[in-house]
């Protein structure tokens, strides 16, 4: 979907270093989400947003951070990688939490910790 | 927390013939959506449900909500190749503000 792209689309990094992956839409929605998804588990949620400044915390949010400093702009931050931080990771927009909202996804990003 | 589980993991299907998926949740649901994955993309958002027993269909896929709002199915008829994909439920619990993401039912077609 064209309004909304995630960078980078792949990543390896090493253990221990920070990295940030980054959301971007162009559709002005309100609410943005960070999912990772990995075998046998689904879709889980990391953090999501309702607002500029406004994030709160997801299911699975242990050794991740975010910030929305834009409307646009959603970025998820490893704080120090770990090997279990290995997944696909795929930030969701949504213009509101109401009835016949769907999530939009973007394309997602791989990130390998060695 | 509320938990979303789907049934079958996994689903071997003969081209032309029909199968359902079922999804299973812990708590009463406000709303239910579903989702198609196809293999190296990403989920694409197929409908929402909401009400008591509703039931919806979009072609050759029918999705139906349980009279307790608490189990969804999608049953699909004379699968075809471009059925393949894992296909999620995600459900809204009362408090309505997340949507918590079955495990998904992955669909291979054999031709």
């Amino acid at each position: 979907d064209a309004g909304i792209t995630q960078s980078p689309r792949h990543k390896v990094t090493e253990t221990g270093t920070p990295v940030t992956l980054r959301c971007h839409q162009t559709e002005n929605h309100r609410y943005m989400y960070w999912y990772r998804q990995d075998p046998g588990h689904g879709l889980r949620l990391i953090h999501y947003s309702y607002g500029v400044k406004d994030t709160d915390k997801g299911e699975v949010s242990d050794g991740y951070s975010v910030s929305r400093s834009k409307t646009e702009d959603f970025l998820l931050t490893l704080e120090s990688a770990t090997s279990s931080q290995t997944s696909v990771y795929f930030c969701a927009i949504s213009e509101s939490q109401g009835a016949n909202y769907g999530y939009t996804f973007g394309s997602g990003t791989r990130l390998t910790v060695v | 927390g509320q938990q979303v589980m789907q049934i079958p993991q996994y689903q071997h299907v003969q081209e032309g013939e029909d199968f359902t998926t079922y999804c299973n949740s812990s708590t009463t649901l406000s709303n239910i959506q579903w989702y198609k994955q196809r293999p190296g993309g990403h989920p694409v958002f197929l409908i929402q449900l909401v009400k008591s027993g509703e039931v919806k269909k979009q072609k050759r896929l029918t999705f139906q909500f349980g009279e307790a709002k608490k189990n969804s199915s999608l049953h699909i008829t004379a699968t075809q190749t471009t059925d393949v994909g894992t296909y999620f439920c995600a459900g809204r619990g009362a408090a309505g503000n997340k949507l918590t993401f079955g495990g998904g039912t992955r669909v291979l077609v054999k031709p």
